[in-house]
């Protein structure tokens, strides 16, 4: 069974940084891209980023670029986001997802992790 | 705002049919194939269409996808208390480098 395992959230400052990870089991990981996705309290869904499965190619919305990174490690089935340039607005909980192939520019997202919550707030 | 446009809300009553409407470009919907999530209430994003009319294994054929140029919709048929939920419109956008695009999610009330 395929299981996504956001951690990393919390409480921290604006203009602070964080770093999210997303634990990956149940399928060969370095065969498929992954994504962030966010979803402000009592909001939709906004796509953050997105990663092909050798971090060759990668994606960003325009709310993020240049604040935040996306990698992977895929010794370690993991999924990074670094958050940096904290602001309020990116208060939201993260899932990661993952796409049934090798590219982020494709596909859907299919399954999606349970999210991990980020709030920033002094 | 939202790139992709969708009602913010629908119902309809057990077993009756409800449609929600997802409007967008020629860069997203008019170009590229559109997908549909299901959010219960409380729980992480599902996958409930792909492909503008593709089910995945586990999804009733009470649901369905259709495209016609820059839009899209998702058909429930027989309505149950269970749909009640979120759903949401996603397409991949070609323009300014290439993003992700949701619609701004509809609320699924079932009276």
């Amino acid at each position: 069974e395929v299981q996504l395992v956001e951690s990393g959230g919390g409480l921290v400052q604006p203009g602070r940084s964080l770093r999210l990870s997303c634990a990956a089991s149940g399928f060969t990981f370095d065969d498929y891209a992954m994504h962030w996705v966010r979803q402000a309290p009592g909001k939709g869904l906004e796509w953050v980023s997105g990663i092909s499965w050798n971090s060759g190619s990668i994606g960003y919305a325009d709310s993020v670029k240049g604040r935040f990174t996306i990698s992977r490690d895929n010794a370690k089935n993991s999924l990074y986001l670094q958050m940096n340039s904290l602001r309020a607005e990116d208060t939201a909980l993260y899932y990661c997802a993952k796409t049934p192939s090798s590219s982020w520019y494709r596909d859907w997202f299919d399954p999606w992790g349970q999210g991990t919550l980020v709030t920033v707030s002094s | 705002q939202s790139v992709l446009t969708q009602p913010p809300s629908a119902s309809g009553t057990p077993g009756q049919r409800v449609t929600i409407s997802c409007s967008g470009s020629s860069s997203n919907i008019g170009s590229n194939t559109v997908n549909w999530y299901q959010q219960l209430p409380g729980t992480a994003p599902k996958l409930l269409i792909y492909s503008n009319n593709q089910r995945p294994s586990g999804v009733p054929d009470r649901f369905s996808g259709s495209k016609s140029g820059t839009s899209a919709s998702l058909a429930i048929s027989g309505l149950q208390s269970e749909d009640e939920a979120d759903y949401y419109c996603a397409a991949w956008d070609d323009s300014l480098n290439g993003q992700w695009v949701f619609g701004g999610g509809t609320k699924l009330t079932v009276l």
